[in-house]
């Protein structure tokens, strides 16, 4: 079966570092992708991996390993407003195009 | 460009009534999926389209549940007879797959109760 595993929950305070933590069983694995989706609104995509390594997108990083099936966002140097829940998602091989399945996100707060 | 547009943003309706989800792709956009989300179910896929053709509908929950796409800018998710569980926001995305690990832009969702 398919299944995505991410913590629930993270709290960090302003200007640190957090890493949310992504790991996945797929039948197929095409790449990983992260959302952010604020309080109310809808999910936005944030970084893609489809190869091992890391891909560096401002504040925000993402790395996958594709051999220990796991995956994570890297939030640098925290802002109140990177207040979210963030949603690791795979790719899966499938036809014409395969379906992104969504993790049950994790909730981030940022405190002062 | 105005991003994928839903409508209506808000929806009430009592058990039994009948409720249709719009939605408006991207233009130029050739996927187009439709999304429920829940607290306790999360994010969930129901149906998508690649050039208004439906290609998996593994995740429609039931026979209440239809999508069509007549053309490429517009499909309906309906609901017939609604109830209680149905009560969600519906997202609606669109996408084209052109690297950036097939990017998909959400709009804002239609928030449905059922009562």
């Amino acid at each position: 079966g398919q299944s995505l595993e991410q913590p629930s929950e993270v709290t960090a305070v302003e200007g640190a570092i957090v890493q949310i933590n992504c790991t996945y069983q797929t039948s197929g694995f095409y790449g990983l992708s992260w959302y952010q989706q604020h309080d109310g609104g809808a999910p936005t995509f944030l970084s893609y991996n489809a190869l091992d390594g890391l891909e560096e997108t401002g504040r925000f990083s993402s790395f996958l390993s594709r051999s220990d099936s796991y995956g994570y966002l890297l939030l640098q140097e925290l802002q109140m407003k990177d207040s979210a829940s963030y949603f690791c998602a795979v790719r899966e091989l499938g036809n014409q195009g395969g379906k992104l399945i969504f993790g049950q996100g994790t909730e981030l707060s940022v405190k002062p | 460009d105005a991003g994928v547009i839903q409508s209506p943003r808000h929806e009430v309706t009592e058990m039994g009534q009948e409720v249709t989800l719009r939605c408006k792709p991207i233009s130029g956009h050739d996927y187009l999926f439709w999304y429920r989300q829940t607290m306790m179910r999360g994010l969930e896929l129901l149906i998508y389209f690649n050039n208004n053709v439906p290609i998996d509908d593994s995740g429609m929950p039931e026979d209440r549940f239809s999508a069509k796409m007549p053309n490429a800018s517009f499909s309906t998710l309906k609901i017939q007879p609604s109830e209680p569980r149905d009560s969600a926001v519906y997202f609606c995305a669109s996408s084209i797959d052109i690297g950036r690990g097939w990017e998909q832009y959400f709009g804002p969702g239609t928030r449905l109760t059922v009562t």
